[in-house]
């Protein structure tokens, strides 16, 4: 079966500190992966996705960065933190062709920037 | 652009009872999907059901259904004989046709289930 894994689970970081969140998938090949944000009582935001490895799409400019550098990981990436990139992130994969292509969500890193 | 609207911050229900959760979209695509998520405490989003355009009957998980009425772009959730443990954040997704999947979300309803 399919397993997403993201980590770290919680983060503190001050402002204008580096940031590497990952994101993996077992049990798939070639998979959709998407990054996300969910600010505080709030509906999930798009930030990239990627189709395959080396590919990624930009849905909203950001201090942010993602990388795909294998086909089952996906990595979220900061050079400076900022106070307004806090929020609850969320990786989540689809398999590309079936009809439904339904995303799969890890259980998220919740980011918080001092 | 695809927009997905819930009008709903907030909803309670009784246990036991029956709950309607309500949500309209904006497309100019004649086929596309959609789809509820439940978000609980633990922030894991778990997919409720799923309702693809061209089906014109509405799609029924076991005490979960919805009411897609295509031409109105309403996609509500119906849930029935409420738990405890449906008490979460729900939120509708649209998704247009095409290889990328992009789900576009609501602002989500907080549901919550009392005795």
């Amino acid at each position: 079966s399919q397993t997403i894994h993201q980590w770290p689970a919680t983060l503190v970081q001050p402002v204008g500190s580096p940031l590497s969140l990952e994101c993996t998938v077992e049990g798939t090949s070639n998979p959709n992966l998407y990054w996300y944000r969910q600010a505080a009582g709030r509906g999930l935001q798009l930030l990239f996705y990627s189709v395959g490895i080396g590919q990624i799409s930009s849905e909203v400019p950001q201090n942010l960065s993602a990388s795909r550098p294998q086909d089952r990981q996906f990595i979220l990436s900061s050079k400076k933190l900022l106070l307004s990139d806090s929020g609850f992130y969320l990786c989540a994969w689809s398999v590309p062709g079936v009809s439904y292509n339904e995303q799969f969500f890890g259980p998220g890193t919740r980011l918080t920037v001092l | 652009a695809q927009t997905v609207t819930q009008s709903q911050p907030e909803m309670s229900v009784q246990e036991a009872e029956t709950v309607t959760l309500s949500c309209t979209y904006d497309t100019s695509e004649s086929d596309y999907y959609l789809f509820w998520y439940k978000q609980p405490p633990s922030r894991q989003m778990i997919l409720v059901i799923r309702q693809e355009a061209y089906k014109q009957q509405n799609a029924t998980e076991n005490r979960f259904s919805v009411n897609f009425q295509k031409a109105a772009k309403s996609f509500s959730l119906k849930i029935s004989d409420s738990q405890l443990g449906d008490a979460a954040m729900y939120f509708c997704a649209y998704r247009a046709p095409g290889t990328a999947s992009k789900l576009t979300f609501g602002t989500g309803t907080r549901l919550q289930v009392t005795l």
